[in-house]
């Protein structure tokens, strides 16, 4: 069965600091791997889309790393703002579906 | 360009009424998707077009769900009769390419709540 499995499922950090989201898929035929921001009450927005020979993209403060042979996905978040605080979405491109995450949740603290 | 443009932002009815979202897409854009986002199964899609054709409506619920596109600028997801189980975010997005090729554009979601 094509599952997309994000860790953790809430996260709470203080401004400032870095942190690190988990994906790890199980999915058949993989095309790409993408990463949505959602943030309270809006629609997600894309951060990175990552094909099978790429094994990282930068956004900005965002980072996503793609290991295609352990099925593993992280996106890492450096010095975070309190602007962070949403959900982030692992979004895995099995043509012709795409397999949603279920999110994880950022808490960015003063 | 405004983005993808959804109404109503909020929904409250009864159980048993009709409701309908609407979606406008980003201008250019050849398809456009509706999805349910809940707590419990995340973002589900429902169904998507292609230059006003629908193309995988797999994950409509029943068949108290239709949607039509009746020109490239213009959507509408009904519910009819609607029941408590609907109750849900509905997000409308658009993109230019095929769903696997290109990244989607969500606009702000429609909150429903069936009474």
């Amino acid at each position: 069965k094509n599952q997309v499995e994000q860790s953790p499922q809430s996260l709470i950090i203080l401004e400032g600091k870095n942190c690190t989201l988990q994906c790890n898929y199980t999915v058949s035929p993989f095309s790409n791997l993408r990463w949505y921001k959602q943030d309270t009450g809006r629609g997600p927005v894309s951060l990175t889309i990552m094909t099978f020979s790429e094994n990282t993209k930068s956004n900005g403060r965002y980072t996503a790393t793609l290991d295609a042979d352990t099925k593993q996905s992280s996106l890492h978040i450096t010095a975070s703002q309190l602007s962070d605080s949403a959900s982030y979405i692992c979004v895995v491109s099995s043509p012709p579906k795409l397999i949603w995450g279920l999110g994880t949740s950022l808490a960015v603290n003063p | 360009d405004a983005g993808v443009i959804q109404s109503p932002r909020h929904e409250v009815t009864e159980m048993g009424q009709e409701v309908t979202l609407r979606c406008k897409p980003i201008s250019g854009h050849d398809y456009l998707f509706w999805y349910r986002q809940t707590m419990m199964r995340g973002l589900e899609l429902l169904i998507y077009f292609n230059n006003n054709v629908p193309i995988d409506d797999s994950g409509m619920p029943e068949d108290r769900f239709s949607a039509k596109m009746p020109n490239a600028s213009f959507s509408t997801l009904k519910i009819q009769p609607s029941e408590p189980r609907d109750s849900a975010v509905y997000f409308c997005a658009s993109s230019l390419m095929g769903p696997n090729n290109e990244k989607l554009f969500f606009g702000s979601g429609t909150q429903l709540s069936v009474l």
